[in-house]
C-alpha cells in the first residue's frame, strides 16, 4: 500500500467550476498535510497546509481533513485555466520528514 | 531572499559516469532533503540532514548514491556510476528549524542517463 493516495488523473473541469482533489494517507500518526502545486517544469510550491480536522479556506482554496478516515482534499472554487497544473498531496509525521503522492493533473478548460 | 538553488539544472550523461548534484538551501534553515521524481512517479523522499548530520537515509535506493552536506551548508548528491533507472528530477528542499514547517523546494536538477 502506497503512503499517501492520490488519483493521477487527469481531471478536467470547466472554467468556474468548483475542482476537487482527494487524497488518501496511511500512517495513522501523520500530523501535518500539505497541498503542492507543481506546474511542468517547475518546483512544487505550498498552496495550503492543515493540521487539524475541519476545513480551511484560503481565497478560491478550501482544504478538508478528516483523520478518522486518514482523508484530505483540495477543493478549488471558480477554477481558473492557470489553475492547470498538477496538485500534489503531501503527508508528514512531524519529524520534517514529507511523503509525497503521485499527484492528480488538472486541467481547466476556458 | 534567495530561495533554494540547485546545479545543474540540466545534466546529460552516459550510464557508468558520475554526476554530482548540488543544493544550496535557504540561508539559515538547518533542514535540507533531497527528493527523486522519476517520469511517471510520485515525489519520492530520498534523505533528510539536519545541519551537517543525516536524520534519515531511508530512501536512498543503493550505494551508488552519496550525500553529503559539511559544514550544515551546501549538499551534495553524487551518483556512481550512474545507470538508467536513475534518470528523473531530483529536487532539494529545505526548511527551518521546527517540525511541521513547510519545506520550499529548488527548481530540480533533470539528469537523464543514456
Amino acid at each position: 500500500q502506497k503512503e499517501v493516495e492520490q488519483n493521477s488523473g487527469p481531471l478536467s473541469v470547466p472554467e468556474g467550476a468548483i475542482a476537487s482533489l482527494n487524497c488518501t494517507y496511511s500512517d495513522r500518526v501523520s500530523q501535518s498535510f500539505f497541498w503542492y502545486r507543481q506546474y511542468s517544469g517547475k518546483s512544487p510550491e505550498l498552496i495550503m497546509s492543515i493540521y487539524s480536522n475541519g476545513d480551511k479556506e484560503d481565497g478560491r482554496f478550501t482544504a478538508q481533513l478528516n483523520k478518522a478516515s486518514q482523508y484530505v482534499s483540495l477543493l478549488i472554487r471558480d477554477s481558473q485555466p492557470s489553475d492547470s497544473a498538477t496538485y500534489l498531496c503531501a503527508v508528514s509525521n512531524g519529524n520534517n520528514d514529507m511523503r509525497f503522492g503521485a499527484g492528480t493533473r488538472l486541467t481547466v478548460k476556458p | 531572499e534567495a530561495g533554494v538553488t540547485q546545479f545543474p539544472s540540466h545534466s546529460v550523461i552516459e550510464k557508468g559516469q558520475t554526476v554530482t548534484l548540488r543544493c544550496d538551501p535557504i540561508s539559515g534553515h538547518d533542514n535540507l532533503y533531497w527528493y527523486r521524481r522519476v517520469m511517471g512517479k510520485e515525489i519520492k523522499f530520498l534523505l533528510h540532514f539536519v545541519k551537517e548530520s543525516k536524520q534519515d537515509e531511508s530512501g536512498m535506493p543503493n550505494n551508488r548514491f552519496l550525500a553529503e552536506r559539511t559544514g550544515g551548508t551546501y549538499s551534495t548528491l553524487k551518483v556512481q556510476p550512474a545507470e538508467l533507472e536513475d534518470s528523473g528530477v531530483y529536487f532539494c528542499a529545505s526548511s527551518p528549524t521546527f517540525s511541521g514547517n513547510t519545506i520550499y523546494f529548488g527548481e530540480g536538477s533533470w539528469l537523464t542517463v543514456v
